[in-house]
């Protein structure tokens, strides 16, 4: 079955950097595309970024762009979130998800998740 | 960026209830529209894709409409394992974006 497993998380201060990982199993890694969603303590859920299949394509919420890079390792069934210049905004659960698709072929977003690792920015 | 706006924000609801949750999209979606469950410290769980299609493993209690810009969560016989916070996503374009969340409590 799908598992997906969170790692890295932890405190670190404000400008500092942290890179998360997440290592699945279960099924070919290669053949989809990943995201990172976060949930703020007490808050709704945003998504963060998206990787394709093949690392090809990425995408990323504006609150992150251009401090945040998604990247993956098909090799070794691992997405990264690399996180640098974290801000105090940045603390949050963060939970890696896995697209699926349809016999058709249509894609559909973050089907399964993985339990989140905790990221607290604080000075 | 499309914004997407749930309501209500929360609601209580008895055991055997019907509740319906809406979400409407800042512009149209088409079905691209999916529905997660989350429960306290565990991580959210997907219902509903394509505005109505369940996931696999998921009851028929379950049960999702819409298109274009509104939508709705049903949730049939109410049982103590329903209740939890309820979120829309769309996946029509990025950045995805997701719903404020509708807690549904015990009444």
């Amino acid at each position: 079955q799908v598992k997906l497993v969170e790692s890295g998380g932890g405190v670190v201060q404000p400008g500092r950097s942290l890179r998360l990982s997440c290592a699945a199993s279960g099924f070919t890694f290669s053949s989809y595309g990943m995201h990172w969603v976060r949930q703020a303590p007490g808050k709704g859920l945003e998504w963060v970024a998206v990787i394709s299949y093949d690392g090809s394509n990425k995408y990323y919420a504006d609150s992150v762009k251009g401090r945040f890079t998604i990247s993956r390792d098909n090799s070794k069934n691992t997405l990264y979130l690399q996180m640098n210049s974290l801000r105090t905004e940045d603390t949050a659960v963060y939970y890696c998800a896995k697209d699926t698709r349809t016999i058709i072929g249509v894609v559909i977003p973050c089907s399964n998740w993985g339990q989140g690792t905790l990221v607290t920015v604080s000075s | 960026d499309i914004q997407m706006t749930q309501s209500p924000s929360s609601l209580s609801a008895s055991v055997g209830d019907r509740v319906t949750i809406t979400c409407r999209a800042s512009q149209g979606i088409s079905n691209y529209l999916a529905w997660f469950q989350q429960k306290p410290g565990k991580a959210p769980k997907s219902l509903i894709y394509a505005a109505s299609s369940l996931q696999s493993g998921v009851p028929s209690k379950f049960s999702g409409s819409g298109s274009g810009t509104d939508f709705t969560l049903t949730i049939s016989n109410l049982q103590p394992e329903d209740f939890a916070t309820y979120y829309c996503q769309q996946y029509n374009s990025y950045p995805l974006t997701f719903g404020g969340g509708t807690k549904v409590e015990i009444k």
